[in-house]
């Protein structure tokens, strides 16, 4: 199994504004993933982060907007920037261990 | 592209009748399919997947190849079922990791 540790929980931000989300796992893991809950939707991947690569994003998401870092097999974070209120989200990190992925309990952004 | 859909939003029963959660996909290799669950303030976690064919707490899905289905089924619903259920994918090869989500269904159980 793994446990994942995600940063902050939640946060309030100005519009304009860029705020960075931590993923702290508890094992070494070669991928690491992050997923957008927009209100009343679905999960939807951004981008897979690669220990020693870039980022791959998937399609409607862009580094720009969304840039990733991958420093160890242990840590991730993501930045959304230039933040406007469509991008008010709830932000997952996720793993694969085996053949089951964990979730972290998510980053509830409000912008404002 | 793969795709999953969850045509319930929402789904309500009592406590002690038969539930089912539809889910079907649309992937041109063979897939894994997962269902996930997220009870109240907690965060998503793995219900059941298909390669492993077992039953947790109480729950079974049969992957149907010709009707492309996954659907959730359980005999007798307890109130300690009622959350917010997800049915996914994973596809094959390079893939590998990357999980579709279907829309979710919230379930709730009545007393």
């Amino acid at each position: 199994s793994a446990v994942i540790s995600q940063k902050p929980s939640r946060d309030i931000c100005q519009r304009g504004t860029s705020l960075t989300i931590q993923c702290q796992v508890d094992s070494q893991v070669t991928m690491m993933f992050w997923y957008r809950q927009q209100p009343g939707q679905s999960l939807t991947l951004i981008a897979t982060a690669n220990q020693g690569s870039e980022a791959t994003y998937e399609s409607g998401f862009v580094i720009d907007k969304f840039p990733i870092s991958r420093p160890n097999l242990t840590f991730s974070t993501l930045t959304v920037s230039n933040m406007s209120p469509e991008d008010s989200s709830i932000y997952l990190c996720s793993v694969r261990a085996n053949t089951e992925a964990f979730f972290g309990q998510g980053t509830r952004l409000t912008v404002v | 592209a793969q795709r999953v859909t969850q045509p319930e939003k929402l789904l309500s029963v009592f406590k002690g009748a038969p539930v089912e959660l539809k889910c079907n996909y649309s992937y041109s290799g063979s897939p894994e399919l997962f269902w996930y669950v997220q009870y109240s303030r907690q965060r998503l976690q793995l219900l059941l997947r298909h390669i492993s064919r077992e039953s947790i707490k109480g729950f079974t899905a049969d992957l149907n190849k010709g009707e492309t289905s996954f659907h959730l089924k359980k005999p007798f619903a307890q109130e300690e079922d009622s959350a917010m259920y997800y049915c996914a994918l994973s596809p094959s090869g390079t893939s590998y990791g990357k999980l579709t989500f279907g829309q979710g269904t919230i379930l709730t159980v009545h007393p």
